[in-house]
């Protein structure tokens, strides 16, 4: 049972345009929500996050929208460069445990 | 400051071998855990140490794998015999906190295991 989907494997998107990564979620228990990111051959690294008392959060080029009646979240990256070209992990956090989804893949070409 | 060590980074063995990966979480970091990367998959959570105590191992098979962590510092994860249905990614993580998912994981670069 998938409790955090990433249903896009993949994205591609041109260099300077809006990048979106859709996440859904199915346990409304899930009360914290983070965005990770991967390079090859390296570990996830933190990107951004948000509080289910929060609908938006922004940080630089990246923005995360909550929206906990449809259990989804999306992060947005604008502009989109191509050194954001990585496999982003979205994950909820219960008190004790962070749950990942699959990972979408953006590529950012020129 | 240094961030999360894992070694070795790749490790290929045979089946029914036994395989050690080991851990050291960024400095003062009192919660550690440990994830299984499949390909394709996001981390999964094998266990979580809070200091020197195992507060979450429900998905540890313990049958084959064991983790210690020896005075609330490095870590190491062990699999004995290894099975070729292991071959992944094993993916370190520490964080400041004890909350559990809610306080940043910090992760190392994992160690990639092929079993063959």
């Amino acid at each position: 049972d998938q409790q955090v989907k990433q249903n896009s494997p993949s994205l591609s998107v041109q260099e300077g345009r809006i990048s979106i990564l859709n996440c859904d979620y199915t346990n409304s228990m899930f009360d914290y929500f983070l965005w990770y990111k991967k390079y090859p051959a390296e570990g996830p690294t933190f990107l951004i996050s948000i509080s289910s008392i929060k609908d938006k959060n922004e940080d630089g080029r990246f923005t995360v929208f909550l929206n906990k009646s449809a259990k989804h979240l999306s992060l947005h990256i604008v502009p989109s460069q191509p050194g954001d070209s990585a496999v982003y992990f979205c994950a909820a956090s219960g008190p004790d445990k962070l749950i990942f989804g699959t990972g979408t893949r953006l590529q950012v070409f020129p | 400051e240094a961030g999360v060590v894992q070694s070795p980074r790749y490790k290929i063995i045979e089946k029914k071998q036994p395989v050690a990966f080991w851990c050291n979480p960024i400095s003062g970091h009192n919660t550690l855990y440990w994830y299984l990367q499949n390909l394709g998959q996001g981390p999964e959570l094998l266990i979580r140490y809070e200091n020197e105590e195992a507060v979450d191992d429900s998905q540890l098979p313990k049958d084959r794998f064991s983790a210690e962590r020896l005075k609330g510092v490095d870590s190491t994860l062990k699999i004995q015999p290894a099975e070729l249905g292991d071959s992944a990614v094993y993916l370190c993580a520490s964080s400041p906190g004890l909350a559990g998912g809610r306080s940043e994981q910090f992760f190392g670069p994992g160690t990639r295991l092929t079993v063959l």
